[in-house]
């Protein structure tokens, strides 16, 4: 199983409200990522997790909270955001066993604030 | 923040021509990657080349890489329709928790039928 599944596909949410955004994969690799793309953009490194735990955060603000609850599993917890929050977000996991492994993405979450 | 420059932003093809992408970067680097989009999709992964690697070949793909002057080109040969997408280059400055990809601007590439 090569896949990184990401729940939901769209999401729409108010700048008062308070969602999840969640990350699954069964490669067993315990590297995983959370970018952030614009339209017509590169992703941007949002996040990484390394054994669970967070080893980089790229100064993103607090309105995203990251959760990595099992090697399997990333959360994205999102409270309080800005219309211009609006893009999609990019889970990705890979290996750590050494220094050359690509990194393998899920399809996105289209987060749209209002 | 962004250190990878592509060329052109913008490659329109016929069908069985070949396309060539360029990339650009600045720091040293562990290894070399190349993406594909397809429109508001996930990125897939086409290849990586070690950083001492200057070329490197998959099916219809060949990747050459230059660290000299920091440079890297894709060229997809007999390009077909469903080529159509974004790539981006990404340089992996690998560190022990996991690896740091950073994105160039990435080029759109249409294979006209």
């Amino acid at each position: 199983d090569t896949e990184v599944t990401q729940t939901p596909k769209h999401l729409v949410m108010g700048m008062t409200n308070k969602k999840s955004l969640k990350c699954e994969q069964h490669m067993g690799h315990r590297a995983m990522y959370w970018y952030k793309q614009k339209a017509k953009k590169p992703p941007e490194l949002m996040f990484v997790y390394s054994y669970e735990k967070l080893s980089i955060n790229e100064s993103v603000p607090s309105r995203f909270s990251p959760e990595c609850p099992n090697s399997s599993l990333l959360n994205l917890h999102l409270h309080a955001l800005q219309p211009e929050d609006s893009a999609l977000y990019l889970c990705a996991s890979s290996s750590l066993w050494d220094r050359f492994h690509e990194q393998y993405f899920g399809p996105g979450t289209r987060l749209t604030v209002t | 923040s962004q250190q990878g420059e592509e060329d052109p932003q913008a490659l329109s093809i016929q069908e069985g021509e070949n396309a060539t992408m360029n990339c650009s970067y600045k720091t040293s680097i562990n290894n070399l990657q190349w993406y594909r989009q397809n429109s508001g999709r996930g990125l897939v992964h086409l290849i990586l080349i070690r950083s001492n690697e200057r070329e490197k070949h998959s099916g219809r793909l060949r990747v050459t890489l230059d660290t000299s002057k920091k440079s890297s080109s894709l060229l997809i040969t007999a390009s077909r329709a469903a080529d159509t997408a974004s790539y981006f280059c990404a340089t992996d400055a690998r560190e022990t928790s996991g690896s740091r990809l950073t994105f160039g601007e990435g080029t759109q590439l249409t294979v006209n039928p």
